[in-house]
């Protein structure tokens, strides 16, 4: 089954440490996302990628880094200087095309704790 | 300021009633979507209209669009207490030739038995 699989469930962080969170998807979708959830909030775009080997800034990126290697990977690292980091991370991926009406895919998330 | 704002932002009806929630954005859109959310879980996309589509139907939901004044709706007809979720709108948005999709905060929905 296609799908997309974010790995850990949970993870908790140290404070000062970096974190890497991991997105993997086999719908052979070329873009794919990554958002951030606050409790009883909606979600807030943090990085997305187009393509293999680029990628942009959403709107809050400060404090994360993406890489996009290859076409079914896109992780996330959550920096040190990511001040307030504790949140639920949600990775999507969609067809890409200039004017897609697909929906987005999204992963089970991961559950970030700083401890 | 968000994009999108849902009303309400929580609900609790009884089960076999309808519920309607609402999304209202600011900028012109390519398309807008819901998707539900269960407690913690993955968001699931439900039902896309596109700008130039007024109304859209899929099993017991019924979705609007207004663009003029830039607003939508999902009804879900004859609730059960598994349609118990978040529900978001998203807005579809071009923005240098890349799509990117505007969540709105939610809106907590809870079927009662």
């Amino acid at each position: 089954d296609g799908g997309i699989t974010q790995s850990p469930k949970y993870l908790f962080r140290k404070e000062g440490q970096n974190v890497t969170l991991s997105c993997e998807q086999n719908l052979n979708h070329d873009a794919m996302y990554w958002y951030r959830q606050d409790p009883g909030q909606g979600l807030r775009l943090i990085y997305y990628s187009q393509i293999v080997n680029d990628f942009q800034k959403g709107d809050i990126a400060e404090g994360y880094s993406v890489s996009r290697e290859k076409k079914e990977s896109f992780p996330l690292t959550v920096t040190s200087a990511q001040k307030n980091p504790t949140a639920f991370y949600l990775c999507a991926s969609s067809i890409d095309l200039p004017i897609s009406n697909y929906g987005y895919t999204f992963g089970s998330g991961t559950r970030l704790t700083v401890v | 300021s968000q994009q999108g704002e849902e009303d309400p932002q929580a609900l609790s009806i009884q089960e076999g009633e309808n519920a309607t929630m609402n999304c209202s954005y600011k900028t012109s859109i390519n398309n807008l979507q819901w998707y539900r959310q269960n407690s913690g879980r993955a968001l699931v996309h439900l039902i896309l209209i596109r700008s130039n589509e007024r109304e859209k139907h899929s099993g017991r939901l019924r979705v609007t669009l207004d663009t003029s004044k830039k607003s939508s709706s999902l009804l879900i007809t004859a609730s059960r207490a598994a349609d118990t979720a978040s529900y978001f709108c998203a807005t579809a948005l071009i923005i240098q030739g890349a799509q990117k999709l505007v969540f709105g905060q939610g809106t907590r929905l809870t079927i009662n038995p």
